[in-house]
């Protein structure tokens, strides 16, 4: 499988600032993707980050709010913006399985832990 | 739109017997179904999948799951547990592609000593 590493692993942060997480793969992927899961809960889809192109977002989450890039295959960012203790989560990226895997499975980074003060 | 229920919130088990969690999901077509295992302070780690064939599919760690298309379920099963089983697992569904995954709500398993 893909190896995927995320930077910070995990960051407290103060009330109107702004993080930005990063992703990078070991293999080059057309697509990535930004999950959250907020605490006790499941993971929600916030977007998905196609190179080349403009990140496309789910239903309740805005770019304003969750600014992407994807400058290459291997590489993407997810910015929290204004944060406020609601954006309080792990942030997750994932990749679809490349070559002999099968495309429709999903590979996850470690997640990013995000405390809000 | 495809959902996951997975009804079993918590459960507890005692090492060495026998685990069933369930999974049910709603597609309107062929799913790609999984299971993913998440460790206390860690992240997704697939524990196995099922795109089609065989019902019964195996997975890492001694896992099993079985898919029903009548009852429209993937259950996970292990016949014994280990204390290194505890852990949040998350069932999904996929509709095929390099698409995103649509996730259940957990089950979180505790094992007793």
């Amino acid at each position: 499988s893909a190896v995927i590493s995320q930077k910070p692993s995990r960051d407290i942060c103060q009330r109107g600032t702004s993080l930005t997480i990063q992703c990078q793969v070991d293999s080059q992927v057309t697509m990535m993707f930004w999950y959250r899961q907020q605490p006790g809960q499941s993971l929600t889809l916030i977007a998905t980050a196609n190179q080349g192109s403009e990140a496309t977002y789910e239903s309740g989450f805005v770019i304003d709010k969750f600014p992407i890039s994807r400058p290459n295959l291997t590489f993407s960012t997810l910015t929290v913006s204004n944060m406020s203790p609601e954006d309080s989560s792990i942030y997750l990226c994932s990749v679809p399985g490349q070559g002999a895997m099968r495309q429709e499975t999903q590979y996850f980074g470690p997640g990013t832990r995000l405390l809000v003060l | 739109a495809q959902s996951v229920t997975q009804p079993d919130i918590h459960i507890t088990v005692s090492e060495g017997a026998s685990l069933e969690l369930r999974c049910n999901y709603s597609y309107g077509a062929t799913p790609y179904l999984f299971w993913y295992v998440q460790s206390p302070g860690q992240g997704l780690q697939l524990l196995l999948k099922y795109f089609s064939g065989d019902t019964l599919v195996q997975g890492i760690k001694g896992f099993e799951a079985e898919f029903k298309r009548s009852q429209s379920s993937f259950n996970l099963r292990k016949p014994s547990v280990h204390w290194s089983d505890a852990a949040e697992y998350f069932c999904a569904v996929g509709a095929g592609g390099r698409r995103a995954l649509t996730f259940g709500s957990g089950t979180r398993l505790q094992v007793q000593p």
